[in-house]
């Protein structure tokens, strides 16, 4: 049973414009969550996290929020660019012994020029 | 990056051989990790270590086995492959709970 869900496959925004991605999780003893991006035949390479003690973490163009009573998480990317083009996966983790991520399927963003 | 390889990046094989993969890493973290990558699933957990020779279940673990002998080695092991482990395998490492960081992956091919 899949844990954490991204269930849009596919996004397209043109250039400049916000993207925003979503994520939803089941598991209520999640409480770090990441965000992963991923170009074709590379390994995925972190963006940006956030614990549960927040509901907001941002870095540069991308901010994270996260709202636990509907165990829901976003990625927002504030401009965007054709660089951002990718699949970007949601993980979840209880941070407890190896720290195991559970990964959402991907959403393929297209950022159009 | 994090210094983090994997060998081979391309196999094919034949169904009932052995296949074993590598992963080495020179930041000398402690948590290792091995994921599939398949189209509908994402990124599922095979096997992990936490340690020289402490290793463990993941969420996928059926027909894999694993072995951590030094720090900087994890090797995932198909005993005999099969068509349905065709698939993208990634190592990650980890220095404690929190990000993982990935290496560019094993393509390989059960025939």
């Amino acid at each position: 049973d899949q844990q954490v869900k991204q269930n849009s496959p596919s996004l397209s925004v043109q250039e400049g414009r916000i993207s925003i991605l979503n994520c939803d999780y089941t598991n209520s003893m999640f409480d770090y969550f990441l965000w992963y991006k991923k170009y074709p035949a590379e390994g995925p390479t972190f963006l940006i996290s956030i614990s549960s003690i927040k509901d907001k973490n941002e870095d540069g163009r991308f901010t994270v929020f996260l709202n636990k009573s509907a165990k829901h998480l976003s990625l927002h990317i504030v401009p965007s660019q054709p660089g951002d083009s990718a699949v970007y996966f949601c993980a979840a983790s209880a941070r407890t012994g190896a720290n195991n991520l559970f990964f959402g399927t991907g959403t393929r963003l297209t950022v159009i020029p | 990056d994090a210094g983090i390889t994997q060998s081979p990046r391309h196999k094919v094989t034949e169904t009932g051989t052995p296949v074993t993969l590598r992963c080495h890493q020179t930041e000398n973290h402690r948590y290792m990790y091995w994921y599939r990558q398949d189209p509908g699933h994402g990124l599922r957990l095979i096997h992990y270590s936490y340690g020289v020779k402490d290793t463990d279940k993941g969420e996928v673990s059926d027909g894999y086995s694993v072995s951590r002998s030094k720090t900087e080695d994890f090797l995932l092991t198909l005993e005999s492959a099969t068509s349905s482990q065709t698939s993208v395998y990634f190592c990650a490492i980890s220095p404690g709970p929190l990000e993982q960081y990935f290496g560019p992956g094993t393509r390989l091919t059960v025939t």
